[in-house]
Parts: structure tokens; C-alpha cells; sequence
């Protein structure tokens, strides 16, 4: 695609629901990364992919967060049992060596 | 640890304006530093790389320059379409992840 999607656009759920973030990278990016965007600050690392292999994970900020790319394209960030501080936006980004990185309009996840 | 610090946190100018964003940062090597420019319920938008001390880089009414431990964004002439949050970003050498400032909230009023 032109540029990297994000979906849902906003999603609200219940303390202690699952929910699952999904991105489409653009068509031939290597490297996918997740970040977290409180209100009012830059975003924060989660984790980042190349194809399917996950690098670097040293971000996530507990065990509720898992992320996977199982086919080296499409990426799912997972929240196991939300809580409140996990309200944020979710953004997504890939990156090639000669365009950089683009990122998507990102999640905004709101735990009630 | 690597860090990005950017001043001041928000900015209101009139339109015609000029003015600067500082982004200060430690990194143990730089292999490139980044502006972002980020409208509201949008993610952040390429503006500019830099990669070494001495480098400019312009798009229409926007500068960049870079130091040894900052960089500016200059603005000369805003609009009022050039209101949004402007985020720096640091890549350090050996990594592949970005690491962001706070960024600058700017309003350029009519």
C-alpha cells in the first residue's frame, strides 16, 4: 500500500480486556516497529521486527504485551488484562534503508 | 542512555513571526537525527534527516541545522498551517530504533 495502515483507529475497553492493534506495513519493508504515545509527550519504543523475527523487545512494559508478524508482513500488538495506564496511542512504523520511516495515524486505545 | 530533549515545550507565535525549536540530545554515536512534524489524531509526518555536524536541510519556510549536541528547527515566516508538534528524533549508531523527544507544541495565530 502507499502507506502504512493502522487499525482500529480508536478502540475503547473494559479494565481487564484483551485487545489487539493490528498494522500493514508498507509492501516491502523490512523492519516494523511499535511505539507507545501517552497524551502530550513523543513516543516511547515497544518493539521492533525484521520479517518475521522479532529484535528487540525491550520496550514492552509487562508481560500483558505481546506483539508478532508471523508472515513478515502484518504485525499484531496484543494488551492482555488492559489497565488504565495502558490508555495511549498505538503507532506503528516501517522502515526501509533508502525511505526511512513512516509511520501509520496510530490506535488510540481508552480503558474504562 | 540515549536522550532527547527539546525546548521550549509549546510555542505561540503570530503569523510573520520567526522563531526556533531546540532539540538537545546525548547519544553515545549519531547515526542520523530526525524531525517530525505531528498534527493532532495523525501520526508523525518525515520532515527532514540529518547526519553530520554542519549539515542544513530547508523545505519551504523550514530549516534544520545540526550540531554536535543539538539541532534547530527554524521557522521563518510561519502560517497558521504550520501549527502542530514538531518531534525530534535521535538514531543512534548500532540501533534501528528512534529515539524521540517530548517534542514542541507550536500555534502560529492569524
Amino acid at each position: 500500500g502507499a502507506g502504512v495502515s493502522q487499525s482500529p483507529r480508536y478502540k475503547v475497553a473494559k479494565r481487564g480486556q484483551d485487545v489487539a492493534l493490528r498494522c500493514d506495513p508498507i509492501s516491502g519493508h523490512v523492519s516494523l516497529f511499535w511505539y507507545q504515545q501517552a497524551l502530550g509527550q513523543g513516543p516511547e519504543f515497544l518493539t521492533y521486527f525484521q520479517n518475521e523475527a522479532q529484535l528487540d523487545k525491550s520496550g514492552l512494559p509487562s508481560d500483558r504485551f505481546f506483539a508478532e508478524r508471523p508472515e513478515g508482513s502484518v504485525s499484531t500488538l496484543k494488551i492482555q488484562r488492559t489497565q488504565q495506564e495502558d490508555s495511549a496511542v498505538y503507532l506503528c512504523a516501517s522502515s526501509s534503508p533508502n525511505y526511512g520511516y513512516t509511520f501509520g495515524s496510530g490506535t488510540r486505545l481508552t480503558v474504562v | 542512555e540515549d536522550q532527547v530533549t527539546q525546548s521550549p515545550e509549546a510555542l505561540r507565535l503570530q503569523e510573520g513571526e520567526s522563531s526556533s525549536l531546540n532539540c538537545s540530545y546525548t547519544v553515545s554515536g549519531l547515526r542520523g537525527l530526525f524531525w517530525y512534524r505531528q498534527d493532532p489524531g495523525k501520526g508523525p509526518e518525515f520532515l527532514f534527516t540529518l547526519y553530520s555536524a554542519g549539515e542544513e536541510k530547508e523545505k519551504e519556510r523550514l530549516k534544520a541545522t545540526l550540531t554536535k549536541k543539538e539541532s534547530f528547527l527554524h521557522i521563518t515566516a510561519p502560517k497558521p498551517e504550520d501549527s502542530a508538534t514538531y518531534l525530534c528524533a535521535v538514531l543512534p549508531q548500532g540501533a534501528q530504533k528512534l529515539v524521540f523527544g517530548q517534542g514542541t507544541r507550536l500555534t502560529i495565530n492569524p
